[in-house]
């Protein structure tokens, strides 16, 4: 079963407006991952947010972190049609040898001009 | 600097044949992972390697193996394939040897398996 489970599945918005995604999981982690991933390519690394750090902003995008609710979020602001992607959260180990990044089934974004 | 690359990019095979797939990881990471995704699901993991050697496995039978190369290179191997082994194949790397933090990982842009 996947760790991280986002939600909703699919969202569609108009450009400028901004745009929700979360993530749930279920075991305590260490770190937490998002991802991007524009139809049939690889996945791009959004943001990297530690169990420790509550919140963390990269350009338009804004990622939580809650981890009594096991719960994380991402906000992406002022939405533009090439944000138009599925985005995953992970749940990633300590260190990168530590073992595997566990992946929900994504939210689908699209971001109408 | 190059990022990771995987190739074929494409390829169709007929069940019961047996595939390889081929990753060279970033520069300067040396622990590959990969992964399987199957239309409109997440990624799943399939195993990690670090020093030639895998170090966690995921859900997936012993048909789907793999090996690392001294230059952090790797292959996938699926043997006597299944018409449920289509998917997008990814390959991703991390860490840099001795990295004790957390580091994301970097992706290729897959191969795409079509069992017929």
């Amino acid at each position: 079963s996947q760790q991280g489970e986002e939600d909703p599945q699919a969202l569609s918005i108009q450009e400028g407006e901004n745009a929700t995604m979360n993530c749930s999981y279920k075991t305590s982690i260490n770190n937490l991952q998002w991802y991007r991933q524009n139809s049939g390519r690889g996945l791009v690394h959004l943001i990297l947010i530690r169990s420790n750090e509550r919140e963390k902003h990269s350009g338009r995008l804004r990622v939580t972190l809650d981890t009594s609710k096991k719960s994380s979020s991402l906000l992406i602001t002022a939405s533009r049609a090439a944000d138009t992607a599925s985005y995953f959260c992970a749940t990633g180990p300590p260190t990168p040898t530590a073992g595997k990044s566990t992946f929900g089934d994504g939210t689908t974004l699209t971001v109408k001009p | 600097d190059a990022g990771v690359t995987q190739s074929p990019t494409h390829l169709i095979k007929t069940r019961g044949q047996q595939v390889t797939l081929r990753c060279s990881p970033k520069s300067g990471h040396d622990t590959v992972s990969w992964y399987q995704q199957a239309l409109g699901q997440g990624p799943q993991f399939i195993f990690q390697y670090y020093e030639e050697e895998e170090r966690q496995r995921g859900n997936f039978p012993d048909r789907f193996s793999g090996h690392q190369f001294p230059n952090y290179s790797s292959e996938l191997n699926v043997n006597a394939l299944l018409l449920g082994d289509s998917a997008l194949y990814l390959c991703a790397s991390s860490g840099r040897r001795g990295l004790l933090r957390p580091s994301p990982l970097h992706f290729g842009n897959g191969t795409r398996l079509t069992v017929t």
